[in-house]
């Protein structure tokens, strides 16, 4: 089982500032098969990032995901109001496991 | 637009047998893709249950196999869990969702249901 690492465990920021989340597994993820989720309080998971760097479907642009092999990145360029949330990584290329996550808080 | 809804009993008792049904409204199960539990307990990660094609073939987490069950009703464009022999570590947010991938256990989730608090208690 790929064991996924996600730091910081929480993150203080202020709107306009710059999020960078890093998530790490334990062994190579193959074929960038890395996801990235926004969830807030009360509500499912949000998918904004698939194949490590794609965006979903109504993402905005101020998120973006890269990194290969062990090592990935969720980068929100500037934070808006409604971008405070705890971040998820999940990989898909051995079975399906998820990040401990990364809660983005309001300094 | 592709809509998913839990739906079962709120609370389940030790020993017994959680259930869980999820209405999927906008696609048809039919048609493809790959159907997902995904479970939360509260205020922790989020863990995989299981997966379930449309030809009914089903691939569960190897820590649940023993207790899980996924079924699907195409003709109500649903599809349901059972989780067997409930304890309190079984408390969690049950969600539903719609995998997108190459393999039932190799996908990022989509569509999301709203989730499901299932709490475990006597």
């Amino acid at each position: 089982e790929i064991v996924l690492t996600q730091s910081p465990g929480t993150l203080s920021l202020s709107p306009g500032e710059r999020a960078t989340l890093s998530c790490r597994a334990s062994q190579s993820v193959s074929r960038s098969y890395l996801a990235w989720y926004q969830q807030k309080p009360g509500q499912a998971p949000r998918l904004l990032i698939f194949g490590a760097s794609s965006r979903a479907a109504g993402i905005p642009h101020r998120f973006s995901g890269s990194g290969s092999g062990t090592d990935f990145t969720l980068t929100i360029s500037t934070m808006e109001p409604e971008d405070f949330a705890v971040y998820y990584c999940q990989q898909y290329s051995g079975s399906l496991t998820f990040g401990g996550g990364t809660k983005v808080e309001i300094k | 637009q592709v809509q998913l809804q839990e739906s079962g009993p709120g609370l389940a008792k030790p020993s017994e047998t959680l259930s869980l049904t999820c209405v999927v409204s906008g696609y048809s199960i039919s048609n493809g893709h790959y159907w997902v539990w995904i479970r939360q307990p509260p205020g922790k990660g989020l863990e995989w249950i299981g997966t379930i094609y449309q030809n009914e073939n089903t691939f569960y987490n190897p820590s649940l196999k023993s207790r899980v069950t996924i079924s699907l009703d195409t003709s109500k464009n649903q599809f349901s869990l059972n989780l067997d022999s409930v304890t309190a570590v079984d408390t969690a947010v049950y969600y539903c969702a719609r995998l997108v991938g190459p393999y039932p256990d190799a996908g990022y989730f989509d569509y999301w249901g709203q989730g499901k608090l299932v709490p475990v208690s006597s």
